[in-house]
């Protein structure tokens, strides 16, 4: 799967868009990227997913460049409790039981 | 909705002791992810199965097996049990290849 690359750490005010950037310059056609945080302690959570097209849910937006090798995941209205580790990782589309590499990943720390 | 359960949630073992721990998935979810997270670590994959056969294979130690049973439940079974096994042990599990991932909120291993 290919390497993504992702600043370790980042603040947003409360109330705030938080924007958390992440670069895959070496992605395949066949890779999706995930985007998942893991508050301290608990299982990693699912945030979204996308292969090219922009995505949203109830939770965030995905953002793709045209060419794909970068991301930007979106939390419109940042509240004290989105802050968490947040990965963003490529993961190929193959065959069954493909895992996802978790690396570094983004500390977002979100402040009153 | 339900949710990926695992037990228990903390043990304590001593060296050279045994340990099993227990993940049942969510219902319908055919595949079952086991991870390995160390304290101030990124969670690292351990070994995946799907349909009750074993897919993938990370970096899970020889002392260490796990199976999936007919209803789909898995079990990590540890043995010879060593300090640096001191982690949380996370399972996730998925309702078909290539969708996301969802983690429950670990066991806690404690090797004394």
């Amino acid at each position: 799967d290919a390497k993504t690359t992702q600043p370790p750490s980042m603040d947003c005010a409360e109330g705030r868009a938080a924007n958390l950037p992440c670069n895959h310059s070496t992605i395949s056609g066949n890779e999706y990227v995930y985007w998942y945080r893991q508050i301290h302690s608990q299982g990693p959570q699912y945030i979204i997913h996308g292969l090219k097209n922009n995505e949203t849910n109830e939770m965030a937006s995905l953002i793709i460049t045209e060419d794909r090798k970068s991301s930007t995941l979106i939390l419109p209205h940042a509240t004290l409790r989105d802050t968490a580790v947040y990965y963003c990782i490529v993961r190929a589309y193959n065959n069954a039981g493909n895992m996802l590499t978790f690396g570094g990943g983004t500390r977002l720390m979100v402040k009153p | 909705a339900a949710g990926v359960i695992q037990s228990p949630r903390h043990l304590i073992k001593e060296k050279r002791e045994t340990a099993t721990l227990k993940c049942y998935p969510i219902p319908r979810h055919d595949t079952v992810y086991w991870y390995q997270q160390g304290p101030g670590q990124d969670p690292q994959f351990l070994i995946s199965f799907y349909e009750k056969m074993q897919s993938d294979k990370g970096s899970i130690p020889d002392r260490f097996s796990a199976q999936q049973f007919s209803d789909y439940h898995s079990e990590l079974n540890m043995s010879s049990l060593e300090l640096g096994d001191s982690a949380l042990y996370f399972c996730a599990s998925s309702p078909r290849q290539n969708s996301p991932l969802h983690f429950g909120n670990g066991t806690r291993l404690t090797v004394t």
